[in-house]
Formats: structure tokens, sequence, C-alpha cells
């Protein structure tokens, strides 16, 4: 079955520490995403890849970083410039971007400990 | 000002009842999308209907439909004979604008929906 994979499903951080979050997907699909989720408030968008070798920053980059070095893969470092990064994270892909039925991955909730 | 506003932040309804779940818009771009996508405790985002700015009639799909108001700037969630699997997070979501190719999507803060037996 095609979808996509995210892991760890829980991750703990001490303050000062980088920690990547993978993502991969077996759906061919040319676009990417990575979303944060906070209790009480909707989905916003951290970083978004059209194709491989390119990505963009969304509306709340900053203490984050990505990859695109393969189609399929999509990781997520929050580096430790992000000073509240204890939330819900969610990997998204689709066809391309002018596809908006997003693929989501079952997330992975990174607190800090 | 918020671009997707989903006022109610919990809602209940009796299994096999109908539900509307609520969703207002704000967009000056004459082409834009409209989405709702369901969360169960599990996390995951599922896509459940889409409505086009330009679409005719309302979207449906299944027991999903999508009551589109465009005057009211309004695309409600209509779900029908709920079932006890419906018990989740239901968030409203728009795409518009464009930025070097890209359309942005933007959620709403989402509707806790409870099914009771």
């Amino acid at each position: 079955d095609g979808g996509i994979t995210q892991s760890p499903k829980y991750l703990f951080r001490k303050e000062g520490q980088n920690v990547t979050l993978s993502c991969e997907q077996n759906l061919n699909h040319d676009a990417m995403y990575w979303y944060r989720q906070d209790p009480g408030q909707g989905l916003r968008l951290i970083y978004y890849s059209q194709i491989v070798n390119d990505f963009q920053k969304g509306d709340i980059a900053e203490g984050y970083s990505v990859s695109r070095e393969k189609k399929e893969s999509f990781p997520l470092t929050v580096t430790s410039a992000q000073k509240n990064p204890t939330a819900f994270y969610l990997c998204a892909s689709s066809i391309d971007r002018r596809t908006f039925n997003y693929t989501f991955g079952s997330g992975t909730r990174l607190t800090v400990v | 000002a918020q671009k997707i506003t989903q006022t109610q932040p919990g809602m209940f309804v009796q299994e096999k009842e109908a539900v509307t779940l609520d969703c207002t818009y704000d967009t000056s771009d004459p082409s834009y999308g409209l989405f709702w996508y369901k969360q169960p405790s599990s996390g995951e985002m599922i896509f459940l209907i889409y409505q086009g700015s330009y679409d005719q009639q309302n979207a449906t799909e299944g027991r999903y439909s999508l009551n589109f108001q465009k005057a009211r700037k309004s695309a409600n969630l209509v779900i029908s004979a709920s079932q006890l699997g419906d018990s989740a997070m239901y968030f409203c979501a728009m795409r518009d604008g464009n930025s070097g190719g890209y359309q942005k999507v933007t959620f709403g803060t989402g509707t806790k929906l409870q099914v009771i037996p």
C-alpha cells in the first residue's frame, strides 16, 4: 500500500539539541510539505518542496531546516534555534503543486524535556 | 484577519442524525478552493471533500456534502447519518493566492465532533 511514513511517532528533545523528523513517501508524489499543529490552532506550514533539490519556506520556517535529496524523502530538522518546538508535526504530499488532495502521514509528537 | 474561521470548538450529535460544521472564509482572490479534512485521534489527516470557487454545484462525497454559499463566504460541512466512527477533529481549509507557483493552503482551528450512541 502506498502512503507516507513518519518516524518516530514520539520524540523527546533536550534543550539545545537538534532533532530530525523523518518523512518518507512511496506515492511518487512530487510535492511534499511539513506542517506544525498546536492545540487550539490550525495547521501551519513550515516548509514545502515542489520538486527534488528545491524547497521553500512556509509561514513559520524560523528554527527549522529541510532537505529534499530524493523524491521519496523530506526530513525536517528542528534546530536549537526553535524556541518552542513542542508540537505535533505532520508531513504531507501531493501529486504536484496544483493538487490539493493531500496525503498526510500519521505525525510525530515532539516534546522538549 | 482570520482567513478561515471555525466558530464551533466542539459539537455533539446523536448517532444517525445529521450534523453541520461551520466554516467561513475570507479571500480577495476570485479563484480559490475549499477543503475539509478529518483528523481521528490517531493523528493522520484524511481528505474528505473539495469545492472550487467556480463550481456551480455543491460538492458531495458519500455522506459528506459541502454547503457552499459564495456570497456569505461560507463552506459548511454536512455529515448525514452520523456514525460513531465520525468522532474526530474536522478542519476546514482554503487554498488561494499564488506565490512562486504555489497556492497557499490555510487551515482553520478545527471542530471536535463527538457522536453519541
